[in-house]
């Protein structure tokens, strides 16, 4: 079982707000990245450290993080947010990696 | 244009090996640590081994640990995962990464499209 914890589907009205959720006792310590994957397609960075996008990501994706629990947020979904997205962080050691087991957000 | 191509997958039979490699490009290869992420078919990522940039500093999943070895040439921009006694479970497709991180995080910010890896009689 993964050290991080994800709903396994959520879903949003289009142009809506979705809050997606990782937790996890590394998440006190360290902030988790977040992951966009599209079918057939090498997921894709979107969020990073305490609220960084790389270049290239629209700023309606954003994160936080509270107590053990990280969130990505998609303020005003589009239906090309429609994917698995993936959370990840050190684990509780601080020396490995680890992934949350994936939440798969629809767009109705 | 940063881009990251692995080869080397294939099938295999259980017990055997396969050695991974991925070739770098658009970047300073040796400024990163490197990463194997892997993904079962329908599953979700799963990290296999980091290596930092110098290779001074290694690290294993549980699950591969004594098993895999993780190593990388600078002079040739290269990465590779030495597999051996390869187990039904080690199917998966296998992404080269590359390693962004900071003192509070640790983030793939550069995928590979993968290799696949099918461990099978």
């Amino acid at each position: 079982s993964s050290e991080l914890t994800q709903d396994p589907a959520v879903s949003v009205a289009l142009g809506q707000t979705v809050r997606i959720t990782c937790q996890g006792d590394s998440l006190r310590n360290y902030y988790a990245s977040w992951y966009q994957q599209k079918p057939g397609q090498a997921p894709v960075l979107v969020v990073f450290d305490k609220n960084k996008r790389p270049s290239g990501i629209p700023d309606r994706f954003s994160g936080s993080s509270s107590g053990n629990t990280a969130s990505l947020t998609i303020t005003g979904a589009q239906a090309v947010d429609e994917a698995d997205y993936y959370c990840n962080s050190r684990d509780r050691s601080g020396n490995h990696a680890v992934f949350g087991g994936g939440t798969k957000l629809t767009v109705l | 244009e940063v881009q990251l191509v692995e080869s080397g997958g294939g099938v295999v039979r259980p017990g055997g090996s396969l050695r991974l490699s991925c070739v770098a490009s658009g970047f300073t290869f040796d400024d990163y640590a490197m990463s194997w992420v892997r993904q079962a078919p329908g599953k979700g990522p799963e990290w296999v081994s980091s290596i930092s940039w110098n290779g001074g500093s290694i690290g294993y999943a549980d699950s591969v640990k004594g098993r895999f070895t993780i190593s990388r040439d600078n002079t040739k921009n290269s990465l590779f995962l030495q597999m051996n006694s390869l187990r039904a479970e080690d199917t998966a497709l296998y992404h080269c990464v590359r390693v962004y991180t900071g003192s509070y995080y640790l983030a793939f910010d550069i995928w590979g499209q993968g290799t696949m890896v099918i461990v099978s009689s």
